[in-house]
């Protein structure tokens, strides 16, 4: 099984562009799609991106997906931020039938 | 649009069993279109874990690290899942996640989340 880390936490203003890494520990990131979740607080979590970089419908364009081979990792990156991107976000993949979840990284929007 | 909806008990004594079920509604779990109805559990400030999910044959996928405690199983006449997870311990105090997850052209991933319901283990 591999893991996927997420740095802790991530910052930035209003207006500004953010991303947040989620690196695979062993294989391959291109061999399974990446998916990613924000969870506010109090809130079951709900999907922003799927299939490594499609939008779920309702989700806005300012978010958006993409792997990196180089560095083995899957990156969710939302432009023009807002005080309501100030959340926890989570990227997901799988192993086999297995689900396996990043750890998780905490949004602030200053 | 699909709905799903936990219940069971808020507290549950050590070394008992943690019992929960799914409710959905506007879809139906006996389809093969792809969906497998999962449980998701997220430790207090903590991260997302999967446990584990079955589809609606009865196929069941555990997470290797609880495989020996949990059992999710299906009833389809209810339109309905469940969980067991044997021999709590105050580790396994969590708010436990239905969800359904979509196996597609794009991989495995959680379309639709209950709202979660917090079981605490606790005598």
């Amino acid at each position: 099984n591999f893991m996927l880390t997420q740095p802790h936490s991530v910052s930035e203003s209003p207006g500004k562009t953010v991303t947040i890494s989620c690196t695979r520990s062993s294989g391959r990131i291109a061999s399974n799609y990446v998916q990613w979740y924000q969870q506010r607080p109090g809130s079951a979590p709900t999907s922003v991106i799927y299939g490594d970089k499609e939008r779920p419908s309702g989700v806005p364009g300012r978010f958006s997906g993409s792997i990196d081979s180089s560095s083995n990792s899957a990156s969710l990156t939302i432009s023009g931020l807002k005080s309501e991107d100030e959340a926890d976000y989570y990227c997901q993949s799988y192993d086999g039938s297995t689900l396996v979840f990043g750890g998780g990284t905490r949004l602030t929007v200053l | 649009q699909v709905q799903l909806q936990e219940s069971g008990p808020g507290l549950v004594k050590p070394s008992q069993t943690l019992s929960l079920t799914c409710t959905v509604s506007g879809g139906s779990i006996s389809t093969n279109a792809g969906y497998y109805w999962s449980w998701i559990r997220q430790h207090p400030g903590k991260g997302l874990e999967w446990i584990g999910y079955i589809y609606y044959s009865g196929d069941t996928y555990y997470s290797p690290s609880l495989k020996s405690l949990v059992t999710i199983s299906v009833d389809t006449s209810k339109n309905q899942f469940s969980l067991n997870l044997n021999s709590v311990t105050a580790a396994d105090t969590a708010v436990y996640y239905c969800a359904r997850v979509s196996y597609d052209s794009f991989g495995y991933y959680v379309d639709y989340w209950g709202h979660g319901t917090l079981v605490t283990v606790s005598s």
